[in-house]
């Protein structure tokens, strides 16, 4: 079955500590695989896609095929990274808007 | 702001009801997605329209139905309504359908409360 994992609930680190953000997933084929973000009183809005190879705001994720993770990684944690971050794999059908998300984790960066 | 616009906020009704949620997507955005947020299940797929046409249909229980109207906005209806369907629903809009990729822009969602 396709299923996104993040085993961290929460995740608390101090302004300028490494952050990474755990991200398991299953699937059969060829995963498409996001990254979505919820700041405080804002609307869920995407992050990263693995696919763009690109690093938004500091963050980066690397697909591992091999052991099926997207892990998201920022190596100096900023206050404003507070939020909520989603992994999302894209499934149902092969629109890539139809996705599988995460349980997410809130991150906590304190001063 | 993303542009889209999802009504009404809130929603409070007993159980047995029927309601209608309502999506406008972003001007432009064909597809139209549907997504139920709630404490245990997390953010789960509902159903994807494009156009006016159903595309996908994910978890979404026999007692709820989507439509998308010729105006592109999208009304989500929820009927026979039990406690468990209390959660925040979500609605999406891209540019993109079956092919092609274009990113999510998501609503604020409707928290729907039953009693």
């Amino acid at each position: 079955a396709q299923r996104v994992t993040q085993p961290e609930k929460l995740l608390s680190v101090f302004k300028g500590a490494p952050v990474e953000l755990k991200c398991n997933y299953s699937y059969s084929g060829s995963p498409e695989l996001f990254w979505y973000v919820q700041y405080s009183r804002q609307r869920l809005q995407l992050l990263l896609r693995h696919i763009s190879r690109e690093s938004i705001k500091g963050f980066t994720a690397d697909l591992n095929k091999g052991e099926t993770s997207f892990h998201l990684k920022k190596p100096f944690a900023q206050e404003e990274d507070s939020a909520m971050y989603y992994c999302a794999l894209s499934g149902y059908g092969g629109s890539q808007g139809n996705l599988i998300f995460g349980k997410g984790t809130k991150l906590s960066v304190k001063p | 702001d993303s542009g889209v616009t999802q009504t009404p906020k809130h929603l409070i009704t007993a159980t047995g009801q029927r309601v209608t949620l309502r999506c406008s997507p972003r001007s432009g955005d064909l597809s139209v997605y549907w997504y139920q947020q709630s404490l245990d299940q997390g953010l789960q797929f509902l159903i994807h329209y494009y156009n006016g046409e159903e595309r996908a249909k994910g978890n979404i229980l026999e007692r709820f139905s989507a439509q998308q109207f010729p105006d592109l906005h999208s009304e989500l209806n929820l009927s026979s309504l039990e406690l468990g369907d209390s959660a925040l629903y979500f609605c999406a809009s891209s540019v993109a359908g079956d092919s092609g990729y274009s990113p999510l822009h998501f609503g604020n969602g409707t928290r729907l409360t039953v009693t």
